[in-house]
């Protein structure tokens, strides 16, 4: 992801909507990409990957699409629910490795808020 | 499913003082290990990368020194912060994976607070 050192965009709505969360990444020659969820004063919590050679995948509630042409995931929610209100961050990696032994960079994140 | 656990999760230090944080893979063996620095309302920034039984890569900007950064076995990698200042109060978070085709597992990561 393209992480910068702002504070996080936020993103509010009501249970039982959709969410969508976006994300931008920069290097081109990441080959697989995480959706985490982070609650305050924890570490990261896996949601679901995607790699390069697929464009969509789907999880429990949760969807994945990946546009490699313009660099751009986004994380869709289906039916939030309050227990989602974390931050949630895209992660990229080249996970072929080399000499970078597929260290992940992060996206910004987005500070999702689910009122009841 | 594959645990990492990170200890201490909070320390409060003094100005000067070192303090080193634990990061041990419970139920696999980690070749790669990351460490990760975090402040407020900010994303993950990676500090270097450790793999077993050599020296630590670290990113740009990551002074080797002050973060080191050691990683002698395959369940155990450990940050010292040496001679910690007040800027240098964070929340550190380490990620361990088991090989290339392995995903990555977080600890619940260390508050650090240097007074």
């Amino acid at each position: 992801g393209e992480s910068v050192g702002l504070h996080l965009p936020t993103l509010s709505v009501q249970e039982g909507d959709n969410s969508i969360i976006n994300c931008a990444y920069s290097n081109s020659a990441s080959d697989y990409f995480i959706w985490y969820k982070q609650e305050s004063g924890k570490g990261p919590q896996f949601i679901i990957d995607i790699r390069s050679n697929m464009d969509k995948r789907q999880g429990q509630r949760v969807t994945v699409l990946l546009n490699k042409t313009v660099k751009h995931l986004s994380l869709q929610i289906a039916a939030t629910q309050p227990g989602d209100s974390a931050v949630y961050f895209c992660a990229d990696s080249d996970n072929a490795g080399g000499t970078s032994y597929g260290k992940l960079t992060f996206g910004q994140g987005t500070i999702l808020t689910v009122h009841p | 499913g594959a645990v990492v656990s990170q200890h201490p999760s909070r320390v409060i230090c003094k100005s000067g003082t070192s303090v080193k944080i634990e990061c041990r893979s419970l139920d696999f063996q980690a070749t790669t290990m990351f460490w990760y620095r975090q402040f407020p309302k900010q994303s993950l920034m990676l500090m270097a990368t450790s793999n077993e039984g050599s020296k630590a890569t670290y990113e740009q900007g990551v002074e080797k020194d002050k973060f080191l950064i050691n990683h002698a076995s395959l369940t155990l990698s450990t940050l010292t912060v040496t001679s910690a200042h007040p800027e240098d109060s964070s929340f550190y978070i380490c990620s361990a994976r088991q090989g290339p085709n392995y995903g990555y597992t977080f600890g619940s990561g260390t508050r650090l607070t240097v007074v």
